[in-house]
């Protein structure tokens, strides 16, 4: 079965100083992998997604993030946060499953401080 | 172009009472879903469909139920709400069922069951 890992429920930066948000990942054949992002009080909106093209993928706002299969993981980076970044963010992974076609992860949140 | 909308943005329901919310997209998905977010626990997929006139089950759908007349439109009916669906729910559609796609995702409605 398919499955993510986020292993930090919260993460607190200093504005300007890089954002590292660690993902990791479970599947059974080589999987599609997002990064979604959901402001306070807002709907999830795509940051990046990983579907077995490049292994380093540029998103949104500056965000990137690599997969790394020998170590099943998809960690999320920015080199300078911004307030604006404060936010939570889920790791997700495809399942080619009907009824689950989406795993996400529980979530990081992300505090800038100024 | 509207992407997803949800309706109501936000409800206060006593126990029992019977609830529909609606859900409609322009950008001609075929694959629409439902997920309930709750804190600590994530996103959990309620119901899909993953072409109009099908729907299926996801991972929490008891007490639930949903129906795809046509492309656009997915709503959610609570029969009898109940505290424990105290929530806030959120719909997505994408291009294709299965995770192979990215999904797009409404703002979301928050529910209170009293």
């Amino acid at each position: 079965a398919q499955s993510v890992t986020q292993l930090d429920s919260h993460v607190s930066v200093s504005e300007g100083t890089p954002v590292l948000l660690r993902c990791n990942y479970s599947s059974s054949y080589s999987p599609s992998l997002f990064w979604y992002v959901q402001h306070p009080n807002k709907g999830l909106q795509l940051l990046l997604k990983y579907t077995s093209a490049a292994t380093l993928v540029k998103g949104i706002n500056g965000f990137e993030a690599e997969f790394k299969k020998s170590e099943t993981s998809f960690h999320l980076t920015k080199p300078s946060a911004h307030m604006s970044d404060a936010a939570e963010y889920f790791c997700v992974v495809s399942t080619r499953s009907g009824n689950t076609p989406l795993v996400f992860g529980k979530g990081t949140r992300l505090s800038v401080i100024a | 172009i509207a992407g997803i909308t949800q309706a109501p943005t936000s409800q206060i329901l006593a126990a029992g009472r019977r609830m529909t919310l609606r859900c409609t997209q322009d950008m001609r998905h075929n694959a629409m879903y439902w997920y309930r977010q709750d804190l600590g626990l994530g996103l959990r997929l309620i119901h899909y469909s993953n072409t109009a006139g099908t729907t299926g089950k996801g991972e929490v759908p008891d007490g639930y139920s949903v129906s795809r007349a046509n492309t656009d439109d997915f709503p959610l009916t609570l029969a009898s709400a109940v505290p424990s669906q105290t929530s806030v729910y959120f719909c997505a559609s994408s291009e294709m069922g299965q995770g192979y796609n990215e999904q797009f995702f409404g703002p979301g409605t928050r529910l209170t069951v009293l």
